[in-house]
This record gives C-alpha cells, sequence and structure tokens, in this order.
C-alpha cells in the first residue's frame, strides 16, 4: 500500500494559481491518487481523482508524474473559499481496513487577499 | 439531490446516556460508512456497510453499533456514551465497496460527552 506526504501548510494569494504537490513514491501500478478537501468544520469533499494522465474538472487540475511517484493538484485561480486542508489519498494506505479513506494530516492552504 | 444528510447537527450528552445518529443518502449508492474526527486529527473509520444488509467494523468499532436500515439509511448508536467519544461524526456513501471509489460525505454531527 502507498503511503502520501504531503507539506504541513502552503500559502497562496488570492486569484493565484495554488499548486499542491504530494509523493507516493510506493504507488503500485493499479492504484489511483485521489484528492480530497475540508473546509473548516464541514465533511470532506472530493475534488479528483487519477491513475496515470493528467485530469481536470471543474474545481481542479490533477498532474501525475510520469514515474507516478508524485502528484500535484492545481487550483488554477484560488479564493479565500478554497482555504481548506486538502488531502491526497492512494486509497488501502496504511489503513486497517480496505475501506477506510487514510485521510492523514494533508495540507493547510491560506488563501490571503 | 441533498446528497448525504445527517441528524443532529450538535447533541450534547451526559456519560452513560444513549443515542442514534442517523445518516441518509439519496444517490442510491450501495456502500455507507461512519468515521469519527477528534481534534487536530484525521479522520477514523468506525463501521461501514457494504451493501445493504451487511455491516463490519472499521477501525475504531468498540463502543459502538451499527444499523444498515435500507438502501439510504444507515444509522449510528451509541449505548452508553463515554467522554472518549466526544468527537466530530462523519457519515460517507459510496457507489461501489471500498475505498477505491469516491466518497461522498455528510456535513458531520459535533457530539460533546460531559
Amino acid at each position: 500500500d502507498a503511503k502520501t506526504t504531503q507539506p504541513p501548510s502552503m500559502d497562496c494569494a488570492e486569484g493565484r494559481a495554488a499548486n499542491l504537490p504530494c509523493n507516493h513514491s510506493t504507488i503500485s501500478g493499479n492504484e489511483y491518487v485521489y484528492w480530497y478537501r475540508q473546509i473548516h468544520s464541514q465533511g470532506p469533499q472530493y475534488i479528483i481523482h487519477g491513475l496515470k494522465n493528467n485530469e481536470t474538472n471543474e474545481m481542479a487540475s490533477l498532474i501525475i508524474t510520469e514515474d507516478r511517484k508524485s502528484s500535484t493538484l492545481i487550483l488554477p485561480h484560488a479564493t479565500l473559499r478554497d482555504t481548506a486542508v486538502y488531502y491526497c489519498i492512494v486509497p488501502g494506505s496504511n489503513s486497517n481496513s480496505g475501506y477506510a479513506l487514510n485521510f492523514g494530516k494533508g495540507t493547510s492552504l491560506l488563501v490571503t487577499p | 439531490n441533498a446528497g448525504v444528510t445527517q441528524t443532529p447537527k450538535f447533541q450534547v450528552l451526559k456519560t452513560g446516556q444513549s443515542m442514534t445518529l442517523q445518516c441518509a443518502q439519496d444517490m442510491n449508492h450501495n456502500s455507507m460508512y461512519w468515521y469519527r474526527q477528534d481534534p487536530g486529527m484525521g479522520l477514523r473509520l468506525i463501521y461501514y456497510s457494504a451493501s445493504e444488509g451487511t455491516t463490519d467494523k472499521g477501525e475504531v468499532p468498540n463502543g459502538y453499533n451499527v444499523s444498515r436500515l435500507n438502501k439510504r439509511e444507515f444509522s449510528l448508536r451509541l449505548e452508553s456514551a463515554a467522554p472518549s467519544q466526544t468527537s466530530v461524526y462523519f457519515c460517507a456513501s459510496s457507489r461501489l465497496a471500498g475505498d477505491k471509489d469516491t466518497q461522498y460525505f455528510g456535513p458531520g454531527t459535533r457530539l460533546t460527552v460531559l
């Protein structure tokens, strides 16, 4: 099972792109990378996921390196409402139950005016 | 679509009291989950239901029971609440069982046990 590593905190100016990195060097070939976020006092929210190719949706873009050992979540034009804790998850990593998402500590993103 | 709803939003209990946390989803998902989140920590799985009629223990099941009432509803019961169960409880659902399908979360129930 792959373990993920994220920086504990990052800052980003409003309107700029926020690039959140994640290392998952032990990921196996058929494991997806998922990103969730949790805005203060709210339930976690799914953002995006990918396997090999870069992915984009209305919320964000996900760039996965060719060797799949790391990825970057990109919020193209960060707003104050994007201030949250962002979790990079490779399902099954470090969990006792195969059904649990291992949220870890994530990256606390602060978007400033 | 309301997604995943949880009731109540807040609850204060005294040690030894019992209560049931309710969760419902309107996405026709097969699987449902209960997590707890303690301050400054990640979410930990309490129980899950891979499909209607089945329930299984997660990482921290002690002190809790669950009921998958039907496909839509999954309840979590505390028979004799303890201060260690003070936490925020999140319910989630997914179309397929397992952690490899997107899970959608409710807004949470904030429980304090005095």
